[in-house]
C-alpha cells in the first residue's frame, strides 16, 4: 500500500517568501507528526494533530510556522517570511491509532533551502 | 543537556563485523524506545522498538535497554554494505505526549 507522501520533495525560495508544505498520510492514519530535520541533527517535534485537531505545536520555533489538517486526512505545513535558518528537511509522520507506542510512518521529506 | 544523547559518529567497519551503537537518555519516565534507520535523502524507517527494559532480536539486529542505567543499545551481527545509513535512536514523550525525541544520529559505513 501507498506509504506517507509529500510535496515538494525539494523548494527553493528566497528569504522573505512564504512556502506551503504538503502531507498525504497513510489512508486512514489518525494522527501526524510534523519534524524538522536540521543537516546533520536528528529530527525535532514541530507539531501533532488527532484527526482534524491540534494537540501539540510547542514544537513550532516560532509565529511564522503555522499547520493544519482541516479534514483529518491530509496536512500543510505553511512558513511565512521563510528565513535562511529555515533551510532543513521537514518530515511527515503517520500513525494508525492515538494510543502510547504507536509507530510513527514518516514519509520521504520535503527539503527546503532557503537563500 | 539532550534528553536523548547519541555520538554522531562516523563509524566505519568492515563487511562482517558487529556493529555496536549506543544512546543514553535522562528521563526516566521514557518507556518506549526505537532505532530507526535513514538513508541518504530518504525519511526514517522503524528497524527495532522496545518497550521497557530487555532486549529484543530481529533477524542480525538486537536492541537492548537498560532502564536502570538509562542507556540503549543497537547490534547489527554480519553486517553488510547495505547497512550504511545513519541511525537515529529516539523515545516517546512521558505520559500523553507522543512525539518522538531524538538522538543526533550515527553515520554508519561498512565496507566491502
Amino acid at each position: 500500500g501507498a506509504g506517507v507522501s509529500q510535496s515538494p520533495r525539494y523548494k527553493v525560495a528566497k528569504r522573505g517568501q512564504d512556502v506551503a508544505l504538503r502531507c498525504d498520510p497513510i489512508s486512514g492514519h489518525v494522527s501526524l507528526f510534523w519534524y524538522q530535520q536540521a543537516l546533520g541533527q536528528g529530527p525535532e517535534f514541530l507539531t501533532y494533530f488527532q484527526n482534524e485537531a491540534q494537540l501539540d505545536k510547542s514544537g513550532l520555533p516560532s509565529d511564522r510556522f503555522f499547520a493544519e489538517r482541516p479534514e483529518g486526512s491530509v496536512s500543510t505545513l505553511k512558513i511565512q517570511r521563510t528565513q535562511q535558518e529555515d533551510s532543513a528537511v521537514y518530515l511527515c509522520a503517520s500513525s494508525p491509532l492515538v494510543g502510547a507506542g504507536e509507530t510513527q510512518y514518516f514519509g520521504p521529506g520535503t527539503r527546503l533551502l532557503v537563500l | 543537556q539532550k534528553e536523548v544523547e547519541q555520538d554522531p559518529g562516523p563509524l566505519s567497519v568492515p563487511e562482517g563485523a558487529i556493529v555496536s551503537l549506543n544512546c543514553t537518555y535522562s528521563n526516566s519516565a521514557f518507556q518506549y524506545f526505537m532505532w530507526y534507520r535513514q538513508y541518504s535523502r530518504k525519511g526514517p524507517e522503524l528497524l527495532m522498538y522496545t518497550y521497557s527494559s530487555g532486549n529484543k532480536e530481529d533477524g542480525r539486529f538486537t536492541a537492548q535497554v537498560d532502564k536502570s542505567s538509562k542507556y540503549i543499545s543497537l547490534f547489527i551481527r554480519d553486517s553488510q554494505p547495505s547497512d550504511s545509513a545513519t541511525y537515529l535512536c529516539a523515545t516517546e514523550g512521558a505520559g500523553n505526549n507522543r512525539k518522538l525525541i531524538w538522538g543526533l544520529g550515527t553515520s554508519l559505513a561498512v565496507n566491502p
